[in-house]
């Protein structure tokens, strides 16, 4: 079974601390996610990346910068954490003979105070 | 921009009744697929139904895809209190590339 693993579970920062979220998938996928989910909002893609060095905005990228040096790990950066980026983050992956079927990290419940 | 928005927003039946939740797209889409989220955890696939399908059937669960309409279905028969969550559509347009765009979700509430 494919395995997305995001290295925290729950993280509390301070406004203005920089903030590294992790993301490593084991099934060699090319595609890569970082959502944020808000109750009522559903799921909001930040950035995408389908290659190793490659990224995409998605829908809400202000306040975030990403990267992927390696083709398992996927990194969402807060340059500068703000009390409004207070939410649930989650990784996703897809790709190879999955198809289209994107496989989801635990998720990071971020607080920012 | 959220492309799929399910309806409704939170349902709520006893053990052993149906369930449906629609989801509503704005954009003409390659697939449309259903995932589900258990209480502060990650998503889940259950099911994909390719814009050339109408119908699909996995289990309990049953899909339909309406492209004229831009709406999808998605039906559990026979609920248990196991099923309780929370439902997301999500669609990937058809411009090519692998991003996909989910909706508010549905959550549903089976009372044992």
């Amino acid at each position: 079974d494919v395995k997305v693993t995001q290295s925290s579970r729950y993280l509390v920062k301070r406004t203005g601390e920089k903030v590294f979220l992790e993301c490593v998938q084991d099934m060699d996928h090319e595609n890569m996610f970082w959502y944020r989910q808000d109750p009522g909002l559903g799921l909001r893609l930040i950035y995408f990346s389908y290659d190793v060095k490659m990224k995409e905005k998605g829908d809400i990228p202000e306040g975030y910068s990403v990267s992927r040096e390696k083709k398992e790990r996927f990194s969402l950066i807060l340059e500068s954490a703000s009390t409004n980026q207070t939410s649930m983050y989650l990784c996703a992956s897809v790709g190879g003979i999955q198809g289209r079927k994107l496989f989801f990290g635990s998720g990071t419940q971020l607080s920012v105070l | 921009s959220q492309q799929g928005e399910e309806d409704p927003q939170a349902l709520s039946i006893q053990e052993g009744e149906n369930a449906t939740m629609n989801c509503s797209y704005k954009t003409s889409i390659n697939n449309l697929q259903w995932y589900r989220q258990n209480s502060g955890r990650g998503l889940v696939h259950l099911i994909l139904i390719r814009s050339n399908e109408r119908e699909k059937h996995s289990g309990r669960l049953r899909v339909t895809l309406d492209t004229s309409k831009k709406s999808s279905s998605l039906l559990i028969t026979a609920s248990r209190a196991a099923d309780t969550a929370s439902y997301f559509c999500a669609t990937d347009g058809d411009t090519g590339g692998f991003k996909t765009i989910f909706g508010a979700g549905t959550r549903l509430f089976v009372k044992a």
